[in-house]
């Protein structure tokens, strides 16, 4: 979703659950998707891409997921852990080499 | 790591003035983007430098500027510095060039505008 100023979405899980995070990008011509990781004090960390002519692909313990047709991103981590924790972008390659990013989702894991 | 650094870490400055910012990319890398992000932000795109030419650039004002050496490595200069500039920059670098390279970011510099 949108987010103003600091006021990210957020997603709260149990060590051990399954997380979903979403993101709705806006070039239906955008034909490559990323997504980062970003700690306090870091700078963004790849996690996973994903290119237009596929609709899901799946990393250790990541999986991506894109629907074309809903212009939605959603990324899914396995067995999610307390170092999992941080803010979480995805990015399209919105025009030529233009990365455009999206808000930002900040996951938080509870112990 | 990424391979990727950026100097200096933190840097104060007033309104008015000039910086300029650093990045080294990765080993093998001869593209570098450079990337500004508000507190709360995701990235915003500024440029991209591949081989020395700037390779596209974002919807930011000619006050910044950039460079890319022969070794790859790149400045980013702003000057006439605004409060709005506070922010971390980041820069990034991949391989070639290509829209659909994955770009590998440097812990960035935050810099304070007063």
């Amino acid at each position: 979703g949108e987010s103003v100023g600091l006021h990210l979405p957020t997603l709260s899980v149990q060590e051990g659950d399954n997380s979903i995070i979403n993101c709705a990008y806006s070039n239906s011509a955008s034909d490559y998707f990323i997504w980062y990781k970003q700690e306090s004090g870091k700078g963004p960390q790849f996690i996973i891409d994903i290119r237009s002519n596929m609709d899901k692909r799946q990393g250790q313990r990541v999986t991506v997921l894109l629907n074309k047709t809903v212009k939605h991103l959603s990324l899914q981590i396995a067995a999610t852990q307390p170092g999992d924790s941080a803010v979480y972008f995805c990015a399209e390659n919105f025009n030529n080499n233009d990365m455009r990013f999206g808000a930002g989702t900040r996951l938080t894991v509870k112990p | 790591e990424t391979g990727v650094t950026q100097s200096p870490t933190h840097l104060i400055k007033t309104r008015g003035q000039q910086v300029t910012l650093r990045c080294s990319s990765q080993s093998g890398h001869n593209t570098v983007s450079w990337y500004q992000q508000a507190l709360g932000q995701g990235p915003q795109f500024i440029f991209q430098y591949y081989r020395e030419e700037e390779n596209g650039r974002g919807n930011f004002p000619p006050r910044f500027s950039g460079l890319q050496f022969p070794n790859y490595s790149s400045e980013l200069n702003v000057n006439a510095l605004e409060l709005d500039d506070s922010a971390l920059y980041l820069c990034a670098s991949s391989p070639g060039g290509s829209p659909q390279e994955t770009q590998y970011f440097g812990p960035g510099t935050r810099l304070l505008v007063l």
